[in-house]
C-alpha cells in the first residue's frame, strides 16, 4: 500500500494566490523529505530538500521565498506556492526515504488560471 | 553539474517485441535506480544497481549497471501492454551515495500496441 500520501491530487487556483500542498510519510517517521517538479513528458527535477526541524535546501533556480516549505513533523512537510502564476502549473511530487528505498507520493497536479 | 542522459526518448513496439532503454551518467555513480512512472502516476521503484557490472532480472525485465559505473539498461522481453509507461534512472546527486536527492533522466516513453 501506498507510504507517502499527497493533499490535495489536483487543485486549480486564480494567479496570485497561495496554494499549500501537503505530503505526509504513513507510518513511518522521515526527517528528509524531497519536493519534485514534473511538466508534462518531463523528467523530475528536484525542488528542495526538507528537514525536519531546520530549513529546507533549495536547489539552484528555485526562489525560496516562492516555494515555501515547512517540515514541522517527522511525518509531515508542506509546499506553499506562493504568489502562483500560470507558469507554476506543473505536477508536484514529494518523496521520503525508507530504508534504501524511495517512495514517491502520489503527486499533486497545480493548475494556476 | 552532474548529468544523466536517456535514450529513447520514445519507443513504440507492438506487443511481444523486446524494449531497451540506456542510460549514461556524466560522473560514476556509487549506485543507479530505475522507477516506472504510469500515466497519470507517480513514478515507482523499481530496482537499484550497486556493484560494478551487476544485472539483475524482475521476470521479464532485465537490468544492467556497466563495468565503469556509468551507464545502465532497461530490457524488456516480450513487452505487454501492462508495461506501458515512462521509464526513469535515477543516480545519487553530486555522485554520493545518498538515496535522497537523486537526478533522474529524461525518461523513456514506452507505448505498446496490443
Amino acid at each position: 500500500g501506498a507510504v507517502v500520501s499527497q493533499h490535495p491530487s489536483r487543485v486549480i487556483c486564480k494567479s496570485g494566490t497561495s496554494v499549500k500542498i501537503e505530503c505526509r510519510s504513513l507510518d513511518f517517521q522521515a526527517t528528509t523529505m524531497f519536493w519534485y517538479r514534473q511538466f508534462p513528458k518531463q523528467s523530475l527535477m528536484l525542488m528542495a530538500t526538507s528537514n525536519e526541524g531546520s530549513k529546507a535546501t533549495y536547489e539552484q533556480g528555485v526562489e525560496k521565498d516562492k516555494f515555501l516549505i515547512n517540515h514541522a513533523s517527522l511525518t509531515l512537510s508542506t509546499l506553499t506556492v506562493t504568489s502562483a502564476h500560470p507558469e507554476d502549473s506543473s505536477f508536484y511530487i514529494c518523496s521520503a526515504i525508507r530504508g534504501n528505498e524511495q517512495f514517491f507520493g502520489p503527486g499533486t497536479r497545480l493548475t494556476v488560471l | 553539474g552532474q548529468q544523466v542522459m536517456q535514450i529513447p526518448q520514445y519507443q513504440h513496439v507492438q506487443e511481444g517485441e523486446d524494449f531497451t532503454t540506456y542510460c549514461n551518467s556524466s560522473t560514476t555513480l556509487s549506485n543507479i535506480q530505475w522507477y516506472k512512472q504510469r500515466p497519470g502516476g507517480h513514478p515507482v521503484f523499481l530496482i537499484q544497481l550497486v556493484k560494478s557490472g551487476e544485472v539483475k532480472k524482475q521476470k521479464r525485465l532485465t537490468f544492467q549497471f556497466g563495468e565503469a559505473k556509468k551507464n545502465s539498461s532497461l530490457h524488456i522481453t516480450a513487452t505487454q501492454t501492462t508495461d506501458v509507461g515512462t521509464y526513469f534512472c535515477a543516480g545519487p546527486d553530486g555522485g554520493g551515495t545518498s538515496y535522497g536527492k537523486l537526478t533522474f533522466g529524461q525518461g523513456t516513453i514506452l507505448t505498446v500496441h496490443p
